[in-house]
């Protein structure tokens, strides 16, 4: 069982925002900054965001992040049918020494 | 670029074990922490190890601690996953992922492997 949480799955139309949270505790996001990935079925995940709120070049700006206290949360907007994956957050836990994945979240664009 | 190459998968029975590897290149791999990343088919990420860049420290889940070991080479751009006592529970595409920050485990993974698939099954 995952530490951090994830809702199992999101879905949205073409052009909505959808937001996807991940619920984390004090020794993790409360502590460490939230990564994002994104894995479409079949192949490596992906960096999607990483501490917290930034995109790696090459992620559209439709990406965002952000974290407040322990939870974190990741923004699509302007969905589109590529947008279709699941994603996880992670971050590192100080108390357990070790890194720590959300279940993910499977985004569906209907 | 970056690539990570995995190799060293397979089907094993249960209780032996096998030896995963993963060729880097494109960046100078003696600087950066490398994770081991599991995924069992149809589930989850699952974080299973991290070695240092240095090769100083190792950190394991505890599904995996006493039974795995990570080690690296520098010198070949390589680091390694040991597994022994495999279970069905193993079963799993094992990725290697790069720390996207020089000498520290803790950051994020910028660049991924495409996965080796164990199989654990007699």
């Amino acid at each position: 069982q995952s530490v951090l949480t994830q809702s199992p799955s999101a879905s949205g139309t073409p052009g909505q925002r959808v937001t996807i949270s991940c619920s984390g505790s004090r020794s993790d996001i409360g502590s460490n900054s939230v990564n994002w990935y994104q894995q479409v079925p079949g192949t490596a995940p992906k960096l999607l965001i990483y501490s917290d709120n930034r995109r790696p070049s090459g992620v559209p700006d439709r990406f965002s992040g952000s974290r407040s206290g322990t939870s974190a949360s990741l923004a699509i907007s302007g969905l589109q049918s590529e947008d279709e994956a699941d994603y996880y957050c992670a971050s590192w836990d100080d108390s357990q020494q070790r890194a720590q994945f959300g279940g993910g979240t499977r985004l569906t664009v209907l | 670029q970056v690539q990570l190459v995995e190799s060293g998968g397979g089907v094993v029975q249960p209780g032996r074990s096998l030896r995963l590897s993963c060729a880097a290149s494109g960046f100078i791999f003696s600087s950066y922490g490398m994770h081991w990343v599991r995924q069992a088919p149809g589930k989850g990420l699952e974080w299973v190890a991290v070695i240092w860049f240095d090769g100083s420290n190792q950190l394991y889940a505890d599904s995996v601690k006493g039974r795995f070991t990570v080690s690296r080479d520098n010198s070949k751009n390589t680091v390694y996953l040991q597994m022994n006592s495999l279970g069905v529970e193993d079963t799993a595409v094992y990725y290697c992922a790069k720390v996207g920050v020089p000498t520290t485990v803790k950051g994020w993974l910028d660049a991924w492997g495409q996965g080796t698939l164990v199989t654990v099954s007699s």
